[in-house]
């Protein structure tokens, strides 16, 4: 099983809105809406931020939010600020074989 | 509070064997199946295995198939990983984490431990 495909880095601005991708396969992220995403702190453990492609848990704020279109989910963050500079995961459902698959990190970085 | 504490990490040489734990708190642990991921020094996050709820499903990564084994005693609120052969590539840091989902299908990892450091070296 292959990682899920993330951009190395995005950057924005305070306030601005950034999308990150993570692109898989029809036998993981299209398959499944089964797609969740992690945000890590240096030194920190994941902290889960969106699941089931786009759900929020209680204490997310709603300025995260996830979507999926075909074998591609996306998250997307508005009103950027600097405590959103992490480096960001995204992880799919990928059949009862081999459950899981995590995508290769997204760092955010706030201008 | 929910928590989750893994211990039993340390430097073991190439060959060796290791076994993880991670005692759970606060929560009802036999009613949510349970993961271990992995994040070697510096990388991203790698998922290691699962376990449900009553143990009657459980998956592995290509990478750790046939020398890391998961268990869970519910008695104990506790999951295990028993590692033998380590190699050089299993050295990381291993979180042992939640699943979101009662007594259901696999989801996603809302409870993740602090990690537990795993050195494999000669």
């Amino acid at each position: 099983q292959s990682a899920l495909t993330q951009p190395a880095s995005v950057s924005g601005s305070p306030g601005q809105s950034i999308t990150i991708s993570c692109t898989g396969t029809s036998s993981d992220v299209g398959s499944y809406n089964l797609v969740s995403w992690y945000q890590q702190h240096p030194g920190k453990a994941p902290k889960l931020m969106i699941y089931e492609v786009s759900k929020r848990p209680s204490g997310i704020s709603n300025r995260f939010s996830g979507s999926k279109s075909g074998n591609t989910a996306s998250l997307t963050i508005s009103g950027l600020q600097a405590e959103d500079e992490a480096d960001y995961y995204c992880c799919s459902y990928a059949g009862s074989s081999i459950p899981y698959v995590f995508g290769t990190g997204t760092k955010v970085t706030v201008l | 509070e929910v928590q989750l504490v893994e211990s039993g990490g340390g430097m073991v040489q190439p060959g060796r064997s290791l076994r993880l734990s991670c005692a759970a708190s606060g929560f009802t642990f036999d009613d949510y199946a349970m993961h271990w991921v992995r994040q070697p020094p510096g990388k991203g996050l790698e998922w290691v295995s699962s376990i449900s709820w009553n143990s009657d499903r459980i998956g592995y990564a290509d990478s750790v198939k046939g020398r890391f084994t998961i268990s869970r005693d519910n008695a104990k609120n506790s999951l295990y990983l028993q590692m033998i052969s380590l190699r050089v590539e299993d050295m990381a840091l291993y979180y042992c984490a939640k699943d979101i989902t009662v007594a259901g299908n696999y989801d996603a990892f809302d409870i993740w431990g602090q990690g537990i450091m795993v050195t494999v070296s000669s």
